[in-house]
């Protein structure tokens, strides 16, 4: 079955210091990964994504996500961590039995919270 | 581009009354998507549809119904809500690739 995994309910990080925010994947075939972020009663926005290529992927205010085949993973990272960048952050993989839908599978989420 | 809207924002109901929410795009968007969100289960897809007059079930399709008249709307449809049904709901409207997620309708069901 194809699923998605954030093994971490909440990452805390100091302001000023790289974060992580893990995301393992059970798809078969390529995968198209996705991370997205929702801030407090905010819809869903995108991050970045990863379809081909380049294992290292670059994406919006300042995150990069690193595609690791033999790992199964696509760990969002950022350097330098922003008190502005708490919130929920999910991962997701394009269905590989939708077809031409589209369709995502969602993780259960991260709360990344940022700390001055 | 006001992108992916919601209406409502928020909405009480009691057990046993009907509700719609409408989604609208005006990115020219085919595919079309209803999740909720709960806490600590992510984002579960309701129904989506892949284009106008089109609409297939997702994970979770019971208690719910949809319709897709135009191309840019996609309506949700609760017939007989009951507190299960109490969550946050989200549309979206997808390219090839990238989905785009409107504000959410917040639905509480007493």
């Amino acid at each position: 079955a194809q699923s998605v995994a954030q093994p971490e309910d909440q990452v805390n990080v100091a302001e000023g210091n790289p974060l992580t925010v893990k995301c393992t994947y059970s798809v078969s075939g390529n995968p198209y990964l996705f991370w997205y972020v929702q801030y407090p009663n905010r819809g869903l926005q995108f991050l970045l994504k990863y379809i081909t290529g380049d294992n290292l992927v670059k994406g919006s205010y300042g995150f990069e996500a690193e595609f690791n085949k033999s790992q199964t993973s696509f760990h969002l990272k950022k350097p330098s961590a922003l008190v502005s960048d708490s919130a929920l952050y999910f991962c997701a993989v394009r269905d590989v039995y939708g077809g031409a839908t589209n369709k995502l599978i969602f993780g259960t989420g991260t709360l990344l919270a940022v700390q001055p | 581009n006001a992108g992916v809207t919601q209406t409502p924002k928020f909405r009480v109901l009691k057990t046993g009354q009907s509700m719609t929410l409408l989604c609208a795009q005006d990115m020219n968007h085919e595919y079309m998507y209803w999740y909720r969100q709960d806490p600590g289960m992510g984002l579960r897809l309701i129904h989506y549809s892949v284009g106008e007059g089109t609409t297939a079930k997702g994970e979770v399709p019971d208690g719910y119904n949809v319709s897709r008249l135009k191309k840019q709307n996609f309506l949700l449809g609760l017939e007989s809500a009951a507190p299960s049904q109490t969550s946050v709901y989200f549309c979206a409207s997808s390219t090839r690739t990238e989905q785009y997620f409107g504000p959410g309708t917040r639905l509480t069901v007493t």
